[in-house]
C-alpha cells in the first residue's frame, strides 16, 4: 500500500494563477482532510470530507475549494493564488469513527510569488 | 471550541537525557488525544493515542504519554533521547470528525 499520496511535491505560482493539489489514499478510508502548515501555527484544517459525497469547511477555508472525486481522491483547488497561501499543504485520511488515527501524506510545498 | 496548548516552542536536551513535552487541552467530555511527530521535510507520523482506560499510554520509538484529567494534560515522555528524535512534535485532540492541533514543539538534541 502507498498510503496517502500527494502531487505535486513542490510548486511555485504567480499571484492570480490557479492550481489543483491532488490527494489519493489506497486504504479504503472514509474521511479525508486538507491542512495547511505555517511556522508557529501548527496544522490548520482547510476542508474535510467525512464520507464520499460530503465536504465541510474547516478553520481556514477562504480562497480554497475542494472536490471529493470518489472514495480514494480528494483535491484542493486554489482559484486565484495569493502570497498568503504560501504554505505546506498536507492531505490526511481516516478510516471511519471518532478517535481513529489520521494518516498523513508527505506534503506539498507551495510558494506564491 | 476545542483547543490544544503546547507551551514550549523549542526544547533542547542532551542525548541520553530524559524528555518531557507538555500538552494541555480544552475539551468538555473525555477526549481522544494524539501525539504526532514530524521529521524535517516529512509528513506526520502517529506516536501514540489515548481513548480511555489506562492513563499511561505506550507508543512507538520508546515514547509514552500520561493522561491527567485533573490537569487537562497529556504530556509526552521519553526516558533517554536519541539524536534521531530531533523533530517537531504535535499534540492533538479529536473533535468529532476532526483533529485540533497544537502549535508544535521543536526538539533539538545536542551531543
Amino acid at each position: 500500500n502507498a498510503g496517502v499520496t500527494q502531487t505535486p511535491k513542490f510548486q511555485v505560482l504567480k499571484t492570480g494563477q490557479s492550481m489543483t493539489l491532488q490527494c489519493a489514499q489506497d486504504m479504503n478510508h472514509n474521511s479525508m482532510y486538507w491542512y495547511r502548515q505555517d511556522p508557529g501555527m501548527g496544522l490548520r484544517l482547510i476542508y474535510y470530507s467525512a464520507s464520499e459525497g460530503t465536504t465541510d469547511k474547516g478553520e481556514v477555508p477562504n480562497g480554497y475549494n475542494v472536490s471529493r472525486l470518489n472514495k480514494r481522491e480528494f483535491s484542493l483547488r486554489l482559484e486565484s493564488a495569493a502570497p498568503s497561501q504560501t504554505s505546506v499543504y498536507f492531505c490526511a485520511s481516516r478510516p471511519r469513527g471518532f478517535g481513529d488515527t489520521q494518516y498523513f501524506g508527505p506534503g506539498t510545498r507551495l510558494t506564491v510569488l | 471550541a476545542q483547543s490544544v496548548t503546547q507551551p514550549d516552542i523549542h526544547i533542547t536536551v542532551s542525548e541520553g537525557a530524559s524528555l518531557e513535552l507538555r500538552c494541555n487541552y480544552s475539551y468538555g467530555a473525555t477526549p481522544y488525544l494524539f501525539w504526532y511527530v514530524q521529521s524535517p521535510g516529512q509528513g506526520l507520523q502517529l506516536l501514540l493515542k489515548y481513548f480511555s482506560g489506562d492513563t499511561l499510554v505506550q507508543g512507538i520509538k520508546g515514547f509514552e504519554a500520561e493522561f491527567k484529567r485533573s490537569q487537562s494534560s497529556f504530556n509526552l515522555r521519553k526516558p533517554s533521547v536519541h539524536w534521531s528524535d530531533a523533530a517537531e512534535y504535535f499534540c492533538a485532540v479529536g473533535d468529532g470528525n476532526k483533529l485540533v492541533f497544537g502549535t508544535g514543539t521543536i526538539l533539538r538534541v545536542k551531543s
